[in-house]
């Protein structure tokens, strides 16, 4: 595809259930990262893939958020135990080597926790 | 920690108006500086980037200039559009550190 995509758009659920979150990353781009849009905190990182590398981590806010990228391809956010303060727009952005290269963005999901 | 602090917003200009929106930044590294614009429905976009010192970052009429002395990166145009309303991120990236570090945003409205 032309850019990055990610599916849902929006997702609603219940608090304490799991929800999985996907990324499509422009074709041949190695690098790929998890940011998070929320009201009281503003853009975060969350993690980042680089090729075969182990992934960054860092920023992940607790153990329930976990990610991989099959393939060195699509990535899967998934989120266990959902709470109400994981309500936020997720943003996935891809970009062609990694380090100071542009990072493409896609449209992100709308997470909303009841 | 690494951070950005932008001015506060929301900024409500009328069209042709000058704009400067405030970026200043604090880093342990020399960081890539950027300006992302987020307009209404859409997902984030590049508008600028200058990766060193005195480098100056322009697009669409937009312009930053990498101001090391005062760690700042003002973005800045002469003449806004209504199509120019939308919401500006600055956010700096440290070599190896890979992820980039958002400001708080700013909310812009160009009114005709």
């Amino acid at each position: 595809g032309a850019g990055v995509s990610q599916s849902p758009s929006n997702k609603v659920t219940e608090k304490g259930k799991d929800v999985e979150l996907r990324c499509d990353p422009i074709s041949g781009h190695t690098a790929l990262y998890w940011y998070r849009q929320s009201l009281g905190q503003g853009l975060e990182f969350l993690i980042y893939f680089q090729g075969n590398s182990a992934p960054d981590k860092s920023g992940l806010p607790s153990d329930r958020f976990s990610a991989e990228r099959t393939g060195g391809s699509v990535s899967t956010l998934t989120i266990q135990r959902t709470q109400q303060e994981d309500s936020a727009v997720y943003l996935c952005a891809s970009s062609l080597t990694g380090g100071w290269d542009t990072q493409y963005f896609g449209p992100g999901t709308r997470l909303t926790v009841l | 920690g690494d951070s950005v602090t932008q001015m506060e917003g929301p900024v409500t200009l009328s069209e042709e108006a000058f704009l400067t929106i405030n970026c200043t930044y604090t880093a342990t590294g020399y960081p890539s500086l950027f300006w992302y614009v987020q307009y209404p429905g859409e997902g984030l976009q590049l508008l600028l980037k200058a990766t060193k010192a005195d480098d100056k970052g322009s697009n669409k009429g937009f312009e930053a200039t990498y101001r090391k002395e005062t760690t700042s990166f003002h973005l800045e145009k002469g003449s806004v559009q209504v199509s120019d309303s939308a919401v500006y991120f600055c956010a700096l990236s440290l070599q190896g550190a890979q992820k980039l570090v958002f400001g708080q945003g700013t909310r812009l409205t160009i009114n005709p």
